[in-house]
């Protein structure tokens, strides 16, 4: 079965620094991977997703993401965090041909520290 | 705006109620999903519609929820007889196609008492 893992809960970072969040997945075939973003009183929103080709996927808001096939993994960086970035981060992967129904990690809670 | 609208945006509900949550999709969107997602974890896809066909309706936990789109844009979920673990938020999304780029509405957060 399709599964995502987010083993970070919670990570907290100072303003301008890096972050890396960690995504693990559990697919048969080649995925569609996918991170959004949730932050309060807004709707999810999508950041980047993966579906062929290069493996380096850019984002919006300065957001980029590394599918790795041999990790199963497709983490999200971003070299300098800013306030606004305080927010919940969701991988998920496409479990069909056409990504109709997506499996969502149960999502990292990102804070900064200013 | 021109986004996916939900309503209402709270709900509560006495046990054993039925309630009818509404998703105005973006105009023209083919498809559209319901997911359910519960405090601290991510959303739980629920059901998927292209136009009016309900094509996928396999995470609907019980014979209680019922999904609808009877003219291929409006959808209405319908949750009868309300239980405590009902309590959650119900997000509908819409793509102008598959599920490769869904766009999601603000959520509809019910609480059953």
């Amino acid at each position: 079965a399709q599964s995502v893992t987010q083993p970070d809960i919670h990570i907290t970072v100072s303003e301008g620094a890096s972050l890396e969040l960690r995504c693990n997945y559990s697919y048969g075939a080649t995925p569609y991977l996918f991170w959004y973003v949730q932050s309060p009183g807004q709707g999810l929103q999508l950041l980047l997703k993966y579906f062929s080709g290069d493996t380096l996927v850019q984002g919006i808001k300065g957001f980029e993401a590394e599918f790795k096939r041999s990790q199963s993994s497709f983490n999200l960086r971003k070299p300098s965090v800013h306030w606004s970035d305080a927010a919940e981060y969701f991988c998920a992967v496409g479990a069909s041909s056409s990504a109709s129904k997506i499996i969502f990690g149960s999502g990292t809670r990102l804070s900064i520290r200013p | 705006g021109a986004g996916v609208s939900q309503s209402p945006r709270y709900k509560v509900a006495k046990r054993g109620q039925d309630v009818a949550l509404r998703c105005d999709p973006i105009s023209g969107h083919v498809s559209l999903f319901w997911y359910q997602q519960a405090l601290g974890q991510g959303p739980e896809f629920l059901t998927y519609f292209q136009n009016e066909a309900q094509l996928d309706k396999s995470g609907l936990p019980s014979d209680r929820f019922f999904a609808e789109r009877p003219e291929g844009s409006v959808s209405t979920l319908k949750i009868q007889r309300t239980q405590q673990e009902d309590s959650a938020v119900y997000l509908c999304a819409s793509s102008p196609s598959g599920g490769e780029r869904q766009f999601f509405g603000p959520g509809t957060r019910l609480t059953v008492l």
